[in-house]
Parts: C-alpha cells; sequence; structure tokens
C-alpha cells in the first residue's frame, strides 16, 4: 500500500525565514500528492495538490512540486509568518488518504 | 468544493457509555471516511463508510466498537462504543468525490474519563 514519510518536527522558525518540510512517498502508479494543514482546533484543510509529476501546487506563498524522480513532494515558503504555526500533513492518493505522520511548525516573531 | 458539518464538536463521556457522531456533507459525494487523531498524532483512517452497504473497516478497527452507518450520500454516523479513556481522540469525517481532493469536518474532540 501506498506510504507517506515526512520529516520529522516539531520545526521553530522565527518570522521571515525560509521553511522546507520534506516528504517523500511510495505508491503504485501515480498518485497525486496534497499537503494539508491543521490549525490549533481546527481540522484539516487543504493547502495545495499536485496531480501529475512535475506539477507544482502553491496556495498562500507555499510551494511543492510532485518529483517522481526522488518520489518527493516538499514543501516551501521562503518567508513564513506567526500566522503559519500549524500542523502540516503530506498526503497521497485521491478519496482514501494517506498520510505523513504530520509536522508541527512554530513560528516566533 | 464540499463543506462538511460534524457534531458534536467536543464531547466528555463517561467509560462503558457510547457516543454517536454525525457528519453532514453539504452535497453528494461518492466517498466518505473516519478518521482518528490521537493527542499529537496523525491520522489514522479508522474505516470507509459505504452507502448502503456495511463499511469497509482498516486493519485495528471492528465494527463492534466503531458502527457505521451511511444511509444517504450525504450523511454518515460513526459511534464510538463501550469507550474508554483510550478512546480519547479527535475523530474526523472526510468526504470526497472521484478525482477529487478530499474535505475534512472540524473533527469531534472526545474525552473518555
Amino acid at each position: 500500500g501506498d506510504s507517506v514519510t515526512q520529516m520529522e518536527g516539531p520545526v521553530t522558525l522565527s518570522e521571515e525565514a525560509f521553511l522546507t518540510i520534506n516528504c517523500t512517498y511510495t505508491a503504485t502508479g501515480y498518485p497525486s500528492l496534497f499537503w494539508y494543514v491543521q490549525y490549533p482546533g481546527e481540522g484539516l484543510q487543504l493547502l495545495l495538490k499536485a496531480t501529475k509529476a512535475d506539477d507544482k501546487g502553491s496556495n498562500k506563498g507555499f510551494e511543492a512540486t510532485y518529483r517522481k524522480e526522488t518520489t518527493s513532494f516538499h514543501l516551501e515558503k521562503g518567508s513564513v509568518q506567526v500566522s503559519d504555526s500549524a500542523v502540516y500533513f503530506c498526503g497521497t492518493s485521491y478519496g482514501k488518504l494517506t498520510f505523513g505522520q504530520g509536522t508541527i511548525l512554530t513560528v516566533h516573531p | 468544493s464540499a463543506v462538511i458539518s460534524q457534531k458534536p464538536s467536543r464531547d466528555i463521556c463517561q467509560r462503558g457509555t457510547s457516543l454517536t457522531i454525525q457528519c453532514q456533507v453539504d452535497s453528494q459525494v461518492t466517498m466518505m471516511f473516519w478518521y482518528r487523531q490521537q493527542p499529537g498524532q496523525s491520522l489514522t483512517l479508522i474505516a470507509t463508510a459505504n452507502q448502503g452497504s456495511e463499511a469497509t473497516y482498516e486493519s485495528g478497527f471492528v465494527i463492534d466498537k466503531f458502527p457505521i452507518s451511511r444511509p444517504n450520500l450525504t450523511f454518515s454516523t460513526l459511534t464510538v462504543s463501550n469507550m474508554s479513556p483510550e478512546d480519547s481522540s479527535i475523530y474526523l469525517c472526510s468526504a470526497a468525490d472521484t478525482n477529487t481532493e478530499a474535505f475534512f469536518g472540524q473533527g469531534t474532540r472526545l474525552t473518555v474519563v
């Protein structure tokens, strides 16, 4: 079955720092890839997605590129804000998602 | 996109009792799922709620403990039966159609005392 490995957290950054959260996957075929974000006390929200190799998903300054050759979908943001503090989950496939373990991001002023 | 309403949003329950969580989607969807998120952990899929037939459970989850209903394409319930403190968790409903991303409810935060 599918599996996802995410960079372990927690990650603590200062405001305006560069963010990378690594995500690699194993899957049969060519799955769609997602990043979800969970703000404190809330459910999951889709942050961005990519459906085929070399696609770049982007939203709210976050980006991730579907790299088939390295089976990766790393999340990046050039300048994080305090409001980006949340838990980030990488996932594969439509519908019945397989999630990574989640990465807690804390951004300090 | 689909909007998912889950209730209750939180509850504190006595051990040995049962709680039913409701999930309502604002449009018809093909697939509905129930996940559990234990404190500080990732999401674990409990089961796929199948419309008109028995739910499909993942390894480690059984129907007697987590009975699920899905009477139509917009609604599902999850019951946590005979609860113990180990069942304290966030339970999340999710919905998706073929070739669309999954949408999530706000979750139900359950504490068993």
